[in-house]
């Protein structure tokens, strides 16, 4: 059964404290990995598709990676506006998209 | 371009009524999925509409269902409500090619009283 964690549930950092999530994953045949960003109350917004093995992809101060495995999500020197929840989800070879728990990071000033 | 809207944003019904929820995906997007998502469970997929058709399932009761317009317009509908279906009801579209890119709308929240 295709299945998603995610660690830490949270996460609290300084601002400028680099740090990264992680996105451990079984999947029957992976097409692809996301990651997104929640804010409270509102719907995921989207920030990065990971095709396969060895993959990078950035975006301002996040860095997403992609193992067989895992996937992380790396933060560097992030800001308060960086507090959010991010949400990892994968889709295999039976085409549902499965999401994880998520991780809550807070970025204190 | 418009991004995926959502209507109502909010609802608040009582035990035993329907709620009928509606969303407008990006334009081009043929897929529709919806998602319920509680603090306990996290986002749990409902079902998927591609060209009108519910193309995937998720592990739901029979209360709850779906249905895809010509025009890519997708509603969902939960009969004989309960409690524990108060919840953010998510809407994501996707252009519905293999590997699908979803894009969300801001949700609707239902309360249940």
């Amino acid at each position: 059964e295709d299945q998603v964690t995610q660690s830490p549930e949270a996460l609290r950092l300084q601002e400028g404290e680099s740090s990264s999530l992680n996105c451990s994953y079984t999947v029957s045949g992976l097409r692809g990995l996301f990651w997104y960003r929640q804010d409270p109350g509102k719907g995921p917004e989207f920030l990065f598709t990971l095709y396969s093995a060895g993959e990078e992809k950035e975006k301002e101060r996040l860095k997403a990676t992609l193992t067989k495995k895992e996937s992380f999500l790396h933060i560097t020197a992030p800001k308060p506006e960086d507090s959010a929840t991010y949400l990892c989800a994968v889709q295999g070879s039976y085409d549902k998209v499965i999401f994880g728990p998520g991780t809550s990071l807070s970025v204190i000033p | 371009k418009a991004g995926v809207t959502q209507t109502p944003r909010y609802l608040i019904k009582t035990r035993g009524q329907q709620v009928t929820l509606s969303c407008s995906p990006i334009s081009g997007h043929r897929s529709v999925s919806w998602y319920q998502q509680t603090p306990g469970q996290g986002l749990q997929f409902l079902f998927e509409y591609f060209s009108e058709t519910q193309r995937n399932k998720g592990n739901f009761p029979g209360r709850f269902s779906g249905r895809q317009f010509s025009n890519s317009r997708s509603e969902m509908n939960v009969s004989t409500l309960e409690l524990g279906d108060s919840a953010l009801y998510l809407c994501a579209s996707s252009p519905g090619t293999p590997v699908d890119t979803q894009y969300f709308g801001p949700g609707t929240r239902l309360t249940v009283l």
